[in-house]
This record gives structure tokens, sequence and C-alpha cells, in this order.
């Protein structure tokens, strides 16, 4: 079966402008996680959806992030007048049920880049 | 809060030499443990993990054991090759009930021939 895609693979925006990041999760995958990987630093958490709800925000680093989860399947994350420090790669993984024992699926990311 | 701290990159090393990438966590609870790599131009993906103290995770000649003890999960492999050039990423999982991975920064591994 398919894995975790994600599109667009980059974007490269101008400061101040909204973008807007898809994740399509593997069929069936229950929890669904975003991160983001800046540039020499490891992957950061931002948030967690379980079903259609995020149960756990904790990692949005402002106000102008945001993401929503629909029919339990596609994901949108949201990033409004965005700024240089931004720019990264941003993962998003999938696993059947959530659970500390279970192996995330992650996507290829996506390389978005703020001018 | 949780974190993981692994040795910085990159490491270098001939084929067939003996690897040690070592990380260790701060963490309350019991985490699971996992060491995830990236292939150049490929996605993220599980090498082993470990879900309690004392169990060994392996995968591809790769070992790692989750030491309670000394809060580390050190990844060993006895003779690398080439192909296992990638950036390998330690991370763990569980604590304050919560499902997310917390990783380390990431190590580069190049091995020549």
């Amino acid at each position: 079966g398919a894995g975790v895609s994600q599109s667009p693979s980059n974007k490269v925006t101008e400061k101040g402008k909204d973008v807007e990041l898809r994740c399509d999760p593997i069929s069936g995958h229950t929890a669904l996680y975003w991160y983001r990987q800046r540039l020499g630093q490891g992957l950061e958490f931002l948030i967690y959806f379980q079903g259609n709800s995020a149960p756990d925000k904790s990692g949005l680093p402002s106000d102008r992030f945001s993401a929503e989860r629909t029919g339990e399947s596609v994901s949108t994350l949201t990033i409004q007048r965005t700024q240089q420090e931004d720019s990264a790669v941003y993962l998003c993984a999938s696993t059947p049920v959530p659970s500390s024992y279970n192996e995330q699926f992650f996507g290829p990311g996506t390389r978005l880049t703020v001018l | 809060g949780d974190s993981v701290t692994q040795m910085e990159g990159p490491v270098t090393l001939s084929e067939e030499a003996f690897l040690t990438i070592n990380c260790t966590y701060t963490a309350t609870g019991y985490p699971s443990l996992f060491w995830y790599v990236q292939y150049p131009g490929e996605g993220l993906q599980l090498l082993l993990k470990a879900t309690k103290a004392d169990d060994k995770g392996s995968n591809k000649g790769f070992e790692a054991t989750y030491r309670k003890e000394t809060t580390s999960f050190h990844l060993e492999k006895g003779s690398v090759q080439v192909s296992d050039s990638a950036v390998y990423f330690c991370a763990l999982s569980g604590s304050y009930n919560t499902d997310k991975l917390i990783f380390g920064t990431g190590t580069r591994l190049q091995v020549f021939p």
C-alpha cells in the first residue's frame, strides 16, 4: 500500500505570505503527527491528531501556526504571515493507533523556504 | 522536560570498521527508545527500537540496548558498509502520556571504501 505522502515537496514563499502544507497519512492510521526540522537541528514535534481532534498542540511555536484534520485522513498545516525562521523541512508521520511502542511512518517532507 | 542527546557528527569510518553512536536521554516514566535513519534522498525510517529496560533492538546488523541505569541507548554495528552512510536519529516516546517522538539532533555517518 501507499506510504505517507506530503505536498508540495518544495515551497518557496515570500516573507509575510501564508502557506498550506498537506499530509495524506497511510489509510486507516488514526494517529497523525507533524514535526519540523530546521537546518542543523533535530526534529521538533509540532502537533498530534487522534482522529480529527488534536489533544496535543504543545509544539506549535506561535499562533501563526495552525493545523486541522478532516475525515480522519488528510491534514493541513497552515502557517500565516511566514517569517524567515519558519524555513525548515516539515514532516508528517502516522501510526495505526496512538502508542509509544509503535513505529511512526514518515512522509518525504515539505521543504519550506521563506525569502 | 524530556530530551535526547546524541554525539555530534560527522562520523567518518572506513568500510568494515566498528561503529558506535552514543545516545543518552532524560525522561520521567518509562519511555520507549528508537533509532531512525535517513538515507540520502529518502525519508526517515525506523531502524530499531526497544520498549523496556534491558531490551535489545536489532536490525540490519545494528544493535542498541536500553540501559536504564545509564539512561543510554547507544547504536553499534560490528562492520559498517558504504551503504550505511546516512543520518541517524535517536528518539524517545511515551513520557507524560504522550506518544510524540522527541529526537536528538542526528549524527551523520560517512563510510568510505
